[in-house]
C-alpha cells in the first residue's frame, strides 16, 4: 500500500519550460490536493479536487493548471516555468472533502533557473 | 475563516512533555481543530482532531476548553525524533469551505538530548 505517490521527487527547470507533476492515491481517497511550499512557510493550496470530474483554485493557482484524470490521478501542469515557481509541491488525498485524516505524498523539489 | 496563532518554534529537551498552544479566537460552531506534524523532506503527517474537550491518541493529546476559542497539543515524553514543525488548522473540515483551510507557518519543536 503505498498511498500517495509523486513524480518526481527532483527537478530543475529552465525558465518558460513546461513540465508536469504526476500525483496517484490508492487508497479510493475522494479528495486530491495540490500544494506548494517555499522556505520557512506553510503550505499553500494551489488546487484541489472535492471528487472525479472536478477541480477548484484554491490560494496560489496562478500559473499552474490541473487534470483529475480519474479517480486515483491529480497532475500538476506547468505550462512556463517562472523562478517565483521554484518550491516544494506536494499532493494530498483525503477520503472527502475535509482535510480530516488527508494523506500527503512526499513532495517534489522544483527549482526553475 | 477563522485565524490561528502559535508560537514560531519551542525547544525542549528528551522525555520532557510539549504542549503547544493555538489560539483561535474566531472559532465557528462548525469548526473542527486539526494537528499536523512535518518532518524535514516529507510531508506533513495528520496526528490529532477535536472539537472540544480532550481527545487522545497513541501519539497524542488535544486539549480544547469550552469556548475553544484556543487548544493545546501535548506530546508527552518527547524524543528527538519529536523534532518537527507542528500545524494548527482550524475549519469546518466536513463541507466543502475545506479549500480555504491555511496550513500558517506552525511550529517548529526541537528537541534536544
Amino acid at each position: 500500500n503505498a498511498g500517495v505517490t509523486q513524480t518526481p521527487k527532483f527537478q530543475v527547470l529552465k525558465t518558460g519550460q513546461s513540465m508536469t507533476l504526476q500525483c496517484a492515491q490508492d487508497m479510493n481517497h475522494n479528495s486530491m490536493y495540490w500544494y506548494r511550499q517555499d522556505p520557512g512557510m506553510g503550505l499553500r493550496l494551489i488546487y484541489y479536487s472535492a471528487s472525479e470530474g472536478t477541480t477548484d483554485k484554491g490560494e496560489v493557482p496562478n500559473g499552474y493548471n490541473v487534470s483529475r484524470l480519474n479517480k486515483r490521478e491529480f497532475s500538476l501542469r506547468l505550462e512556463s516555468a517562472a523562478p517565483s515557481q521554484t518550491s516544494v509541491y506536494f499532493c494530498a488525498s483525503s477520503e472527502g472533502v475535509g482535510v480530516q485524516g488527508a494523506f500527503f505524498g512526499q513532495g517534489t523539489r522544483l527549482t526553475v533557473v | 475563516l477563522a485565524k490561528t496563532t502559535q508560537p514560531i518554534s519551542m525547544d525542549s529537551y528528551e522525555g520532557q512533555e510539549v504542549n503547544i498552544t493555538c489560539s483561535h479566537n474566531n472559532i465557528a460552531t462548525n469548526d473542527y481543530i486539526t494537528w499536523y506534524q512535518q518532518f524535514p523532506s516529507q510531508g506533513p503527517r495528520f496526528i490529532i482532531q477535536g472539537y472540544k474537550t480532550k481527545v487522545t491518541n497513541e501519539v497524542a493529546s488535544l486539549f480544547i476548553p469550552a469556548d475553544r476559542k484556543s487548544s493545546t497539543l501535548s506530546l508527552p515524553r518527547v524524543s528527538l525524533s519529536d523534532t518537527a514543525v507542528y500545524y494548527c488548522l482550524v475549519g469546518d473540515t466536513f463541507t466543502d469551505s475545506w479549500g480555504k483551510l491555511q496550513f500558517g507557518a506552525g511550529t517548529q519543536v526541537v528537541v534536544t538530548p
